[in-house]
C-alpha cells in the first residue's frame, strides 16, 4: 500500500498570503495524485486532479504541481474561505490512499 | 446538480453488520462510465477507501478489509449500498460514499457522511 505523507500537519497563516503544501509518496505514483479540501461537517472537495488540473469550478489562486513522488498544492493568496483541511490521494495503485491532511488555520 | 446522500444507523454492535446506504440524485448510478465508492475516516486518522462499485455492477475492495465487505448496486433506487460485516469498535469511523472517476481524475462529488459508532 502506498503511504502518502503531508507536511506541515498545521499551518497557522493570514488571509492573503501564499501557502504551499506539500505531499511525498512512499514510491513513484507518476502524475496520478488529487487534492482535495475539507471543511467540517461539509462534504469533501475536489480541488486538483492528475497532479495539476483544476477540478470544475475550482478557482486558479489554487494550483499543483510534481511528479513522481513529490507533490505540492499552492494557495495563491488565501481567501478566508481557504481555512481548511487539505488532503491529498494517490491513485495510480491499489487501494487509492489518503495522507493525513494539512490543516490551514487562521 | 449532483446529490449524495448516505443513510443507515448510527449505532450497531459488535459482531453484527454495518449497512449503510447513498441515495445518487442528479445522475443515474447505471448511465454513466463512474465508480461509487465507500471511504471512511476513523476520528483523527486518514481517509480510507473501502471500496467502488462501477456502473456495471463490477467491485473493487480494499484487501484490508478482509472479506468483510461487499458493495452494490440497487438501479431501481438510484443507491448504492455498503455492507460491512463481523464489525468491532475499530469501524467506528464517520463513513463517506463519493462519486469517482477514472484513475486520472478524482473524487468529484462526496456525501457529507454519517458518523457510525460501534458499540454495546
Amino acid at each position: 500500500e502506498i503511504l502518502l505523507t503531508q507536511s506541515p500537519a498545521t499551518l497557522s497563516l493570514s488571509p492573503g498570503e501564499r501557502v504551499t503544501l506539500s505531499c511525498r509518496a512512499s514510491q513513484s505514483i507518476d502524475s496520478y495524485l488529487a487534492w482535495y479540501q475539507h471543511k467540517p461537517g461539509q462534504a469533501p472537495r475536489l480541488l486538483i486532479y492528475d497532479t495539476s488540473n483544476r477540478a470544475t469550478g475550482i478557482p486558479a489562486r489554487f494550483s499543483g504541481s510534481g511528479s513522481g513522488t513529490d507533490f505540492t498544492l499552492t494557495i495563491s493568496s488565501l481567501e478566508p474561505e481557504d481555512f481548511a483541511i487539505y488532503y491529498c490521494q494517490q491513485r495510480n495503485y491499489w487501494p487509492y490512499t489518503f495522507a493525513q491532511g494539512t490543516k490551514l488555520e487562521i | 446538480q449532483v446529490q449524495l446522500q448516505e443513510s443507515g444507523p448510527g449505532l450497531v454492535k459488535p459482531s453484527q453488520t454495518l449497512s449503510l446506504t447513498c441515495t445518487v440524485s442528479g445522475d443515474s448510478i447505471t448511465s454513466n462510465f463512474f465508480y461509487w465508492s465507500w471511504l471512511r475516516q476513523p476520528a483523527g486518522k486518514a481517509l480510507e477507501l473501502i471500496g467502488h462499485v462501477y456502473t456495471s455492477g463490477s467491485t473493487n475492495y480494499n484487501s484490508s478489509f478482509k472479506g468483510r465487505v461487499t458493495i452494490f448496486l440497487d438501479a431501481s433506487r438510484n443507491q448504492f449500498s455498503l455492507r460491512l460485516s463481523s464489525v468491532t469498535a475499530a469501524d467506528t469511523a464517520r463513513y463517506y460514499c463519493a462519486r469517482d472517476g477514472s484513475a486520472l481524475y478524482g473524487m468529484d462529488v462526496w456525501g457529507q457522511g454519517t458518523t457510525v459508532i460501534v458499540s454495546s
